[in-house]
């Protein structure tokens, strides 16, 4: 089976603070994508990132694969409070795996407070 | 343009009863994919569909679960006998065609509710 592990699975901070959102696997996917939902709503695609090493980024979130394409994270610079919200890491196309069902980290619930 | 939609919002419904949950995906998609969203277990994937093909069951927990897409557009997921375990929040995605790198557009979801 595989697995994607999040942490922190909550973060609350302050409105101007940098918060980093960790993602780890022990199987290699194709890709691995960061979503972010609010309540209420579907997952809503942040980044894709394919190559081992990738940086991408998004104005102040930055988004890194790993170099074995097994681990991201993801960075935010100066968290403002619309930056609330569950995040959640996705690795499609992995080894194991049939087609491109996305395989879903828990989450981390993330609270700016203004 | 329209978004994934998804129908009813909310469903409340006894243990025992059948439920079927819809799915419109955005025209054009030729991938269509439900997952289930609960407290307990995060985002899991149900079911996928990937135009005439068979589609890839390997997700579903168990044989009350059930899902149709008819003429490669709406797809009916239907879940008969509910137990309260099935309480959670279905979701359904869509992407322009079935990649890895292919953006997965999702839906507001049902959230279904079994007393």
């Amino acid at each position: 089976t595989q697995l994607l592990e999040q942490s922190p699975q909550f973060l609350s901070i302050q409105e101007g603070e940098n918060l980093t959102v960790y993602c780890n696997s022990s199987s290699v996917f194709s890709s691995l994508q960061w979503y972010r939902q609010e309540p209420g709503e579907g997952p809503v695609l942040l980044v894709t990132v394919v190559t081992g090493g990738e940086v991408k980024k998004l104005k102040r979130l930055t988004f890194q694969f790993g170099d074995a394409r097994k681990d991201s994270s993801l960075h935010i610079t100066a968290a403002q409070p619309g930056d609330t919200g569950l995040y959640l890491c996705a690795g499609a196309g992995g080894i194991k795996a049939a087609g491109n069902k996305l395989t879903f980290g828990g989450g981390t619930r993330v609270l700016v407070k203004p | 343009g329209a978004g994934v939609s998804q129908s009813p919002s909310n469903k409340v419904t006894e243990k025992g009863k059948d439920v079927e949950l819809r799915c419109d995906p955005i025209s054009g998609h030729t991938a269509l994919y439900w997952y289930r969203q609960s407290l307990g277990q995060g985002l899991e994937f149900l079911i996928y569909f990937q135009g005439n093909s068979a589609p890839d069951k390997s997700g579903l927990p168990s044989d009350r679960f059930s899902a149709e897409r008819t003429g490669g557009s709406v797809s009916t997921l239907t879940i008969q006998r509910t137990q309260q375990e099935d309480s959670a929040v279905y979701l359904c995605a869509s992407s322009l065609y079935d990649s890895s790198y292919n953006e997965q557009f999702f839906g507001p979801g049902t959230r279904l509710t079994v007393l």
